[in-house]
């Protein structure tokens, strides 16, 4: 079976732009969450999404924001980008229990 | 809130022998799940080991071992026999399967194990 699938994997944005990152779930899967991994913050959870409804939300701005599909899969959208967006941002899927999480590859962005 | 703590930023093994990583975390929840994940220069997280806090018996996964202390709350991972591709950053994690914090990990800070040859 086909692991969590993140795309692309890097990223160079300007600041004030705006980024759709993608993660497709393992077969079967139904929810995803997504992270935000930095040197000084580590791992923060930024949303949750089941069944195509965001059930969780991390203490996150508006500018980041999510979906999830029909298909289960995944996309993150980061409006007005900052320096301090850059990060390597991981989503991860897992069954109908939502408790054992299973990664991605992850997207290193960069902001410039 | 949950908070994860994990002490230690960073271990050294040698080939063959044991280690054992440290975690403590504060919740006043009496159901919850406690993981170890771990990180390699790959980046990819990889579940190593999971624990149900409703169960006192400590989990085991071939080389790799929880000592679960409910009532200290600390969940410890032992690797024994040490090999070179267990060099990886390390993350204890906590989730809380309820309500609004379904699908929500907590992470450690992390703790970086070099196993040297």
């Amino acid at each position: 079976k086909a692991g969590v699938t993140q795309t692309p994997r890097y990223l160079i944005k300007t600041r004030g732009q705006q980024v759709t990152l993608s993660c497709s779930p393992i077969s079967g899967h139904r929810s995803v969450s997504w992270y935000q991994q930095t040197p000084g913050q580590g791992l923060q959870f930024l949303f949750e999404y089941f069944s195509e409804t965001q059930r969780n939300k991390g203490n996150f701005p508006g500018r980041f924001s999510g979906r999830q599909f029909s298909n289960s899969r995944s996309e993150m959208n980061v409006s007005t980008l900052e320096l301090g967006d850059s990060a390597l941002y991981l989503c991860a899927s897992s069954l109908v229990s939502r408790v054992e999480q299973y990664f991605g590859p992850g997207t290193r962005l960069t902001v410039t | 809130a949950q908070t994860v703590t994990q002490s230690q930023p960073e271990m050294s093994v040698q080939e063959a022998e044991t280690v054992t990583l440290s975690c403590t975390y504060d919740t006043s929840e009496n159901n919850y799940y406690l993981f170890w994940y771990k990180q390699p220069p790959s980046r990819q997280m990889i579940l190593v080991i999971r624990q149900e806090a409703y169960k006192q018996q400590n989990a085991t996964e071939n080389r790799f071992s929880v000592n679960f202390q409910k009532a200290a709350k600390s969940f410890s991972l032992k690797i024994s026999d040490s090999q070179l591709g267990d060099t990886a950053m390390y993350f204890c994690a906590f989730m809380n399967p309820s309500g609004t914090s379904y699908g929500k990990l907590t992470f450690g800070q992390g703790t970086i194990l070099t196993v040297h040859p």
